[in-house]
């Protein structure tokens, strides 16, 4: 089946560091999502993308739809300690007629203080 | 206030034993979603139903079932047929026609031993 290949598996950062982190595929997505997720948690939508090129923030954060409908990336900057969760991306595709979402393994981030 | 209930939180059972996990939602979403989270991977879907008394399998719904008789409800079983059932599960829910704006909820983590 499609896969999303989500790097890095995680990162450690001190507080006020940008960080970046992407995913991959060898499959065309016609919609990217970014999720965060808390310990414990369900999953939370941060940003939605719907365009080959779309480039989209929300506060801090910003992520693009790469061109080739094949990746997508999530910046995050000036880092804050409420920001360590996993984050996954996820693409939205056609298969067998009907849509749903293929999630990659998550980043998860560490933020020190 | 919006938003997709699960119930319990924690929930252990014995091998062998039937459990039944809880969604609700009064999101007025018609379309629902069942994922299964292990360490370090990404969100696995087993059913998901895009209108009242109507589901479809996703990846991995071998050993679990599920039913749809109210729009607010969708419960999700996990049978002694499953052969790892230890893991956190996720309900999600969206409008109809936009898979890619799933919602979910906080989880349950089945324990079973």
């Amino acid at each position: 089946g499609q896969q999303l290949n989500q790097s890095p598996q995680s990162m450690f950062i001190q507080e006020g560091e940008d960080v970046s982190m992407n995913c991959t595929s060898s499959s065309i997505f016609n919609t990217w999502l970014w999720y965060k997720q808390d310990p414990g948690e369900g999953p939370v939508l941060l940003i939605a993308l719907y365009k080959a090129g779309e480039l989209t923030s929300n506060g801090r954060l910003t992520a693009q739809f790469g061109i080739t409908r094949k990746d997508s990336f999530l910046n995050i900057s000036a880092s804050i300690p409420s920001d360590v969760g996993i984050y996954f991306c996820a693409g939205n595709t056609l298969q067998g007629g009907s849509e749903k979402l293929v999630f990659g393994k998550g980043t998860k981030l560490t933020v020190n203080p | 206030d919006g938003g997709i209930t699960q119930s319990p939180k924690y929930l252990f059972r014995k091998e062998g034993q039937n459990v039944t996990l809880s969604c609700e939602q009064n999101l007025n979403h018609d379309a629902m979603y069942w994922y299964r989270q292990d360490p370090g991977q990404g969100l696995r879907l087993i059913y998901y139903s895009q209108i009242v008394n109507d589901f479809q399998k996703g990846d991995i719904a071998e050993g679990y079932s599920v039913s749809r008789e109210k729009k607010e409800s969708f419960p999700l079983t996990v049978t002694s047929a499953q052969k790892n059932p230890t893991a956190f599960y996720l309900c999600a829910s969206s409008i109809a026609g936009a898979t890619y704006e799933q919602y979910f909820g906080p989880g349950t983590r089945l324990t079973v031993t």
